[in-house]
This record gives C-alpha cells, sequence and structure tokens, in this order.
C-alpha cells in the first residue's frame, strides 16, 4: 500500500520567515496530494491541494509543488505568523470509489514572534 | 463551505458500556465517510470507509463488533463504540466526501472520548 513520509517532524521559524514542509509517497498511482493544518484538540482543516496533473498551486501565502517523477510534494508558508503555529499533516490519495487518504505523521510548526 | 459537525465533542463513560458518535455534513450529501482515530501526537489512522446505505469496510486490525458504523443517510454516519474499555479512549474524527469524481474529505472537529 502507500506509504507517506513528512519531514520534518518539528519547525519553529521566526515570524515573516518562509516555512517549507516536505513529503514523499510511495504509490506511482497516487494522483491527489491535499494539506491539512491541525490545530490542537480541533479535526484537520483542508488548507490546499494539489492534482497530479499540476506541477505548482498557490493560494495566497500558502503554496504547494509536486515532483511526480520524484514523488514528492512540499508545502510552503511565506510570511509566517503566529496564527501559523499548528500541526500540518500531507497526505496521498488514488483514484478508486474510496479515494482513502493516506497521512503523513505530521510537522509542529511553532512560529515565533 | 463543506462543514461537517460531530456530536458530541467530548463524552466520558464508564467501562463496559457503549457511547454512540455522531457525525453529519451539513451543507452536502456525502456518499462517503470516514472515521479516523488519532492518538497525542501522532497521526490518523484510518479506522473504516462507509458508503451510504452499504456496509463499512474497516482496516485491518480494526474489531469491527467493537466499532459499529451506520451511514443510514447522505449526511449522517454514527460511530458506536460498544463494551467500551479504557484503552478506547482516544480523539476520533470523522470525515466526509462529496460522491461523483471528488477526493476531498472534509472532516469534523473530533470527538475526545474517556472511557474510566
Amino acid at each position: 500500500g502507500e506509504n507517506v513520509e513528512q519531514h520534518p517532524s518539528t519547525l519553529s521559524v521566526q515570524e515573516g520567515d518562509s516555512a517549507v514542509i516536505k513529503c514523499t509517497y510511495s504509490d506511482s498511482a497516487s494522483n491527489y496530494f491535499p494539506w491539512y493544518k491541525q490545530e490542537l484538540g480541533k479535526g484537520p482543516q483542508l488548507i490546499i491541494d494539489i492534482r497530479s496533473n499540476v506541477g505548482e498551486k498557490k493560494d495566497q501565502r500558502i503554496a504547494v509543488t509536486l515532483n511526480k517523477t520524484a514523488k514528492h510534494f512540499s508545502l510552503h508558508i511565506t510570511e509566517t505568523q503566529p496564527e501559523d503555529s499548528a500541526v500540518y499533516f500531507c497526505a496521498a490519495s488514488k483514484g478508486g470509489s474510496a479515494r482513502q487518504l493516506t497521512f503523513g505523521s505530521g510537522t509542529q510548526l511553532t512560529v515565533l514572534p | 463551505g463543506a462543514v461537517v459537525s460531530q456530536h458530541p465533542s467530548w463524552v466520558i463513560c464508564k467501562s463496559g458500556t457503549s457511547v454512540k458518535i455522531e457525525c453529519r455534513s451539513l451543507d452536502f450529501q456525502a456518499t462517503t465517510m470516514f472515521w479516523y482515530r488519532q492518538f497525542p501526537k501522532q497521526s490518523l489512522m484510518l479506522m473504516a470507509t462507509s458508503n451510504e446505505g452499504s456496509k463499512a469496510t474497516y482496516e485491518q486490525g480494526v474489531e469491527k463488533d467493537k466499532f459499529l458504523i451506520n451511514h443510514a443517510s447522505l449526511t449522517l454516519s454514527t460511530l458506536t463504540v460498544t463494551s467500551a474499555h479504557p484503552e478506547d479512549s482516544s480523539f476520533y474524527i470523522c470525515s466526509a466526501r462529496r460522491g461523483g469524481s471528488s477526493y476531498e474529505q472534509y472532516f469534523g472537529p473530533g470527538t475526545r472520548l474517556t472511557v474510566t
């Protein structure tokens, strides 16, 4: 089955700096890659996603890049703010009736004021 | 939007009792709903996948007789933890996916279960 690895497990940045989180996946059939933000005690919130027919997608301060050949994708957050502090999860899914997500292990991002 | 609610947000029950958690998609019809379990500082572990009107598909190692899932309508799925034990204490989260070609899963806020 699919295996998703995520790095780093923790990341601290100064407010205003950029943060990058990287994930690799094992199943070349995966074609959907979402990123979720989870605050303490809450459910994950979808923040951005990308399909395999696209190399990059941007939404304001957040961007995701995908390298299908290398089977890795990354989340980029620019101009970080304290409210960006949370756990971020990457995930991968492929087609089929269920389209289950396989999650990475998560990254605790701390933005220092 | 795509809002998913869960009820209750937290529950405490005694060992041996059963507890039911509801998951509702508020503004869309969810062909498929998923139930996850999450331990502190860990990732989400998929427990089961349910399609409206069908029996749930459980992941390996998840006891289907202990974790009963009912997806009775396109907006409601329930998870019942039967004969709960302290080791069942966890954060349970549901998600919902629209039908058709949709891939996006929208998560509920989670339910904190504590079994004493």
